[in-house]
Order: C-alpha cells, then sequence, then structure tokens
C-alpha cells in the first residue's frame, strides 16, 4: 500500500533553477529514502536520512525530516535537463507482519521535467 | 551497471502461458523484494525474502508465485495471468543495516495479451 503524498504531483522548472519535492507519510519510520526513475526504468536510490536526523547534504540534494508532521522534503539545486525524472519518497521499516524484515513504501512521487 | 540484474528485460505472454522472472544480486544481501509498478504509479510491494523467510503482501493473486533458491536469487513465476497483470516488474535487495539505501533492478516489462 502506499505509505503517503508527494507534491507537487508534477513540476516543470527551467535549467539552473532549484526544484523542492515534499513527502508526507502515516507511520513511524527508521528511515526515510528519496529514489529517482527515468522513464521506465529501474529505481536509483539518492539519499538516505534517519529518523533521528533533520537535514542531510549530498551533492546538489538536500534533504529535510520532520518527524513531528511525518513530512519530508528534498530540494534539488541548479537543476539540469537530465535531473528530469519521476522522483519517489519511501519510507523503510519492520512492520509487525513482516517480522523481521525490512519494507521500503513509495510515496505517491513527483513528475520533475527540466526544460533547457 | 546495478548490481542487481534482471532478465528479461522485456516479456510478452498469453494468459494460458507459465512464464519465469529473474532476477540476481551480486551485492551479498540477505533480503530481495519483488515490486510491481503500474505506469504513473508507485511502486507496490508483493513479495520479500529476508534470510530465506519469505513474507507476503496477502492481496497478491496466488497467480504469482516467488521462489528463493539461494540467497543470490530470486524467481517470480507466473501463470494464468490477466491483462490488467501487465506492469513493470522490479526486484530490489538490501542488508538489513538501515543506514543503507536498496539496490534495485532496471526490471522486467510485462505485457500479457
Amino acid at each position: 500500500s502506499q505509505q503517503g503524498e508527494e507534491d507537487p504531483q508534477a513540476l516543470s522548472i527551467q535549467e539552473g533553477e532549484n526544484a523542492t519535492m515534499n513527502c508526507s507519510y502515516k507511520t513511524s519510520i527508521n528511515n526515510l529514502q528519496w529514489y529517482r526513475q527515468n522513464s521506465g526504468r529501474g529505481l536509483v536510490h539518492l539519499i538516505l536520512i534517519r529518523s533521528n536526523e533533520r537535514e542531510k547534504h549530498s551533492g546538489r540534494l538536500r534533504v529535510t525530516l520532520d518527524t513531528s508532521k511525518k513530512s519530508s522534503s528534498l530540494l534539488i539545486t541548479a537543476s539540469r535537463a537530465a535531473d528530469t525524472a519521476s522522483y519517489f519518497c519511501a519510507t523503510d521499516g519492520f512492520p509487525p507482519s513482516s517480522g523481521s524484515a525490512r519494507q521500503l513504501t513509495f510515496g505517491s512521487g513527483t513528475q520533475l521535467t527540466v526544460l533547457p | 551497471d546495478t548490481e542487481v540484474t534482471q532478465t528479461p528485460k522485456h516479456l510478452v505472454m498469453g494468459m494460458t502461458n507459465k512464464k519465469s522472472l529473474k532476477c540476481e544480486q551480486h551485492m551479498g544481501h540477505r533480503a530481495m523484494y519483488w515490486y510491481k509498478q503500474k505506469a504513473k504509479k508507485p511502486p507496490e510491494l508483493m513479495f520479500v525474502y529476508s534470510y530465506e523467510k519469505l513474507s507476503i503482501n496477502e492481496s497478491v493473486p496466488s497467480r504469482f508465485s516467488p521462489e528463493c533458491p539461494n540467497s543470490s536469487l530470486l524467481n517470480l513465476h507466473l501463470h494464468a495471468l490477466q491483462p490488467e497483470d501487465s506492469a513493470l516488474y522490479l526486484c530490489a535487495s538490501s542488508g538489513t543495516d538501515l543506514f543503507y539505501g536498496y539496490t534495485f533492478g532496471s526490471g522486467t516489462r510485462l505485457t500479457v495479451v
């Protein structure tokens, strides 16, 4: 089942601008991850933020996490045409129904288009 | 290059066929997953194998049958599928350490005719 919502559903920006995507989730988490998916391809892991962290950086990516609001944001700075893709947040936990197995549950996704 | 390899990349099958999707990981991970993704939707978890123990999403119909021959291989056996089962099927692997993300394969695009 889907963990939560992302907004916006679609975002179109010019190259060089910043892109911000937001994610809300419903349950307690161990960590929150962001993935990128180019059209019809597999998912690529971008960044992971643990539940006790508030902000994390990786290159042009900045992720924030607010566990009190059950929300996260992904900022891509100085966007490039190659950043055009779908972006998904995903929460990682150990739901009781699965015993000791990790389970990654995805948000609804944001389609980012970066125009050259 | 991905360290999770899925074959085939594309598959077209009839509703009476039996086929299998294959996934192999070289990460040394002890957990492997099957996800189903419909167009413009997020991936949905179907099955988890963690330390050779299977966990099932109870909404997955029995015409999908997973098999884990060893900790590096994961198969998904398909039988008597319906056209609505057409989707991108993604395999992933992970360690048990919560500090690291998952590694996904490039997927198998399945079309049921």
